[in-house]
């Protein structure tokens, strides 16, 4: 059992840069999940997707993120233009299917933008 | 008001003591997750309830769906079992946290 897998686990990046990070969901778990996560809060949803198709997008996703998971296996999550507001832990997770399943969480990738 | 409240935000304890971190939530849901996360990041689910009660070693969850309310118990607990503790209510195929509360337990 491999788990979520999640990298870069920590990234620093100068404001004003791009940054990715990957997601590689346990096989076979048809949805996936972006959570961010910043000091003293709980994660908050960014977006889901189910196989390839993202199913939907939080408001808190501002046209600098992105996300894809082209094959439906693993996934990104793309920053353009990062802002110091955008530091905290990009958390991934997967569940095997619809509402109802244990949901399994990755190391998470943390963010800080300087 | 958050949709899914905790308590208490923080809790210490002395190992061995029986210990409660209440969840309340104000939304309809599909089911009800209990995850613990240790410094560093990692979530671990804990249990995922729609009904009743799970037991699992000495970790009880309980949830009362008429109450929209949720309890974690854990029993004979020691300094392995501190962390952050989360709740989380599915609804609509995605999960709102509680902001957690940090337990600490001492030797």
């Amino acid at each position: 059992d491999t788990g979520v897998s999640q990298n870069p686990r920590h990234k620093i990046t100068k404001r004003g840069q791009n940054v990715t990070f990957r997601c590689d969901p346990i096989s076979e778990h048809n949805r996936l999940y972006w959570y961010r996560q910043t000091l003293g809060q709980g994660p908050e949803f960014l977006t889901y997707f189910q196989n390839e198709a993202q199913l939907e997008k939080s408001r808190l996703l501002s046209d600098r993120f992105s996300a894809e998971r082209p094959k439906g296996s693993f996934s990104t999550l793309e920053i353009q233009r990062t802002e110091q507001g955008d530091s905290a832990m990009y958390l991934c997770a997967s569940s095997p299917g619809s509402s109802g399943n244990t949901i399994y969480f990755g190391e998470g990738s943390w963010l800080t933008v300087v | 008001k958050n949709e899914v409240e905790q308590s208490p935000q923080n809790l210490t304890a002395q190992e061995g003591e029986f210990i409660t971190i209440n969840c309340s939530y104000s939304v309809g849901i599909s089911a009800l997750h209990w995850l613990q996360q240790h410094p560093g990041g990692g979530i671990v689910s804990l249990f995922m309830l729609s009904s009743g009660k799970k037991k699992h070693g000495r970790l009880i969850a309980t949830i009362n769906i008429q109450e929209k309310h949720s309890s974690l118990h854990i029993t004979a607990s020691h300094p392995r079992d501190s962390a952050v503790y989360i709740c989380a209510v599915e609804r609509s195929d995605k999960l709102i946290f509680g902001t957690g509360t940090r337990l600490q337990v001492f030797p």
